[in-house]
This record gives C-alpha cells, sequence and structure tokens, in this order.
C-alpha cells in the first residue's frame, strides 16, 4: 500500500550505541521530515529536506544526522546515543515546492536509550 | 521566532456538551493546520485553513481561523467519546510550528 512507514516501530538501545530510525515514502513527496515528540513539548521538528541530497537543520538537530540519497527514504542516525534522546520519532512528508504544505506522518518509532 | 500556543492542556468534558480549543500564534500567518492524535497512534490532517476568515467543518467538529487575532479556534459540538483524542495545531511560519495539544476526553 502507497504510504509512509517507518521501522522498527520499538527500539531500545543503549547509551553510546548508534541507531537509525528508517522512513520510507511512496508518495514521491519533495518534502519530509523528522519530529520528536516528547510529553509537554508537542511536535519539535530534527531535520527536514526539500528534495534527494538536500537536508536542513530544524529546531532540534543537535545529536542527530540525516541523508537523504533517494527521494522515498530519510534515515535518521543518533551517532552515540543518550538518555535525552528517548522519545517518539515521527517521520512526515508533504509534496510541492515550499515546506509548509499539509503534513503526512508516519506511525512513529518509539525509543528508549537505557 | 514563532511560538503557538494551545489552551486548555486538558479537557475533560461530558458527552453532548459543547466547548472550543483555542490555537494563539505570536507572528504573522495565514496557514493553519489541525491534526488528532489518538493514544499511541500517529497524527492524522483534521482541517488545512488557508486564509483569514476560513471556516471548516467535519461531523461535530468546526475549525475557523482569524489571522488579525493570530487565532484559531476547533468547536467541538455535542462531544461523542470517539472524539476523545489529542488535538494540534501547526502553524505556518517558513515551516510547520506545533502547539503542544490538547488532550481530549470525553465521559459519558
Amino acid at each position: 500500500d502507497a504510504g509512509i512507514t517507518q521501522s522498527p516501530r520499538y527500539k531500545i538501545t543503549e547509551t553510546g550505541r548508534q541507531v537509525t530510525l528508517m522512513c520510507h515514502q511512496t508518495w514521491s513527496h519533495s518534502y519530509m521530515f523528522w519530529y520528536r515528540q516528547d510529553l509537554g513539548h508537542g511536535l519539535r521538528l530534527i531535520y527536514y529536506s526539500a528534495a534527494a541530497d538536500i537536508t536542513d537543520k530544524g529546531e532540534v538537530p543537535d545529536g542527530y544526522v540525516v541523508s537523504r540519497s533517494k527521494t522515498e527514504n530519510f534515515p535518521l542516525t543518533l551517532e552515540s546515543a543518550t538518555r535525552s534522546q528517548t522519545s517518539v520519532y515521527f517521520c512526515a512528508s508533504s509534496e510541492g515546492t515550499v515546506s509548509y504544505n499539509e503534513q503526512f506522518f508516519g506511525p512513529g518509532t518509539r525509543l528508549t536509550v537505557l | 521566532e514563532l511560538k503557538v500556543e494551545q489552551n486548555p492542556l486538558f479537557l475533560s468534558m461530558q458527552e453532548g456538551k459543547n466547548y472550543t480549543i483555542y490555537c494563539n500564534y505570536s507572528t504573522t500567518s495565514d496557514r493553519l493546520y489541525w491534526y488528532r492524535q489518538d493514544p499511541g497512534k500517529s497524527l492524522e490532517s483534521l482541517f488545512v485553513l488557508l486564509s483569514n476568515g476560513a471556516v471548516k467543518q467535519e461531523g461535530r467538529l468546526m475549525a475557523s481561523l482569524d489571522t488579525k487575532a493570530r487565532l484559531s479556534t476547533l468547536h467541538i459540538t455535542a462531544a461523542v467519546h470517539d472524539l476523545s483524542a489529542t488535538y494540534f495545531c501547526a502553524v505556518v511560519s517558513d515551516k510547520l510550528i506545533f502547539g503542544t495539544g490538547t488532550r481530549l476526553q470525553v465521559f459519558p
């Protein structure tokens, strides 16, 4: 089915380990986004991408790395996970040529860093 | 920097009652979105409001936008249990800025 998927859905890791969260969309949307959701903070933008090979920082980029070699994939890597990165991570995509069109969200990845 | 505030943060209401959720934002914007999130689930788009005075309705939910007051409202009419969820507004800056959400609980 078309849509936006994330994997894994749940992940437990330890402090200092590298973790990669995957996001895949089948709509060929130009824009893709990574958010984290924490109680009391709503959704905060980590990184976004306007197209393949174009990425930019959001509100809370520290400790994260992204890449976008193909339009449909937008992986998020935590290079050395910390407990403060325990969160629910949502990937989203939107069509068009601006970053503020309606976004469609993936199911989320719940990450726990011990 | 655009700030988005929702209130109330938590709303417990009885079935059949009406209530309004407010979304205030700090700088000029003429586009706003409302999303719904069920517990443990993803965000689902509810409304897209594209101009001053825009009003959208679906079922028991009605959203409006007043860009001059920098205010959007989400009005709930005759609430039912199925509306229990967290509702987010998101305001356009150069990107979407999300409010902290309003957790709505509807009880019999």
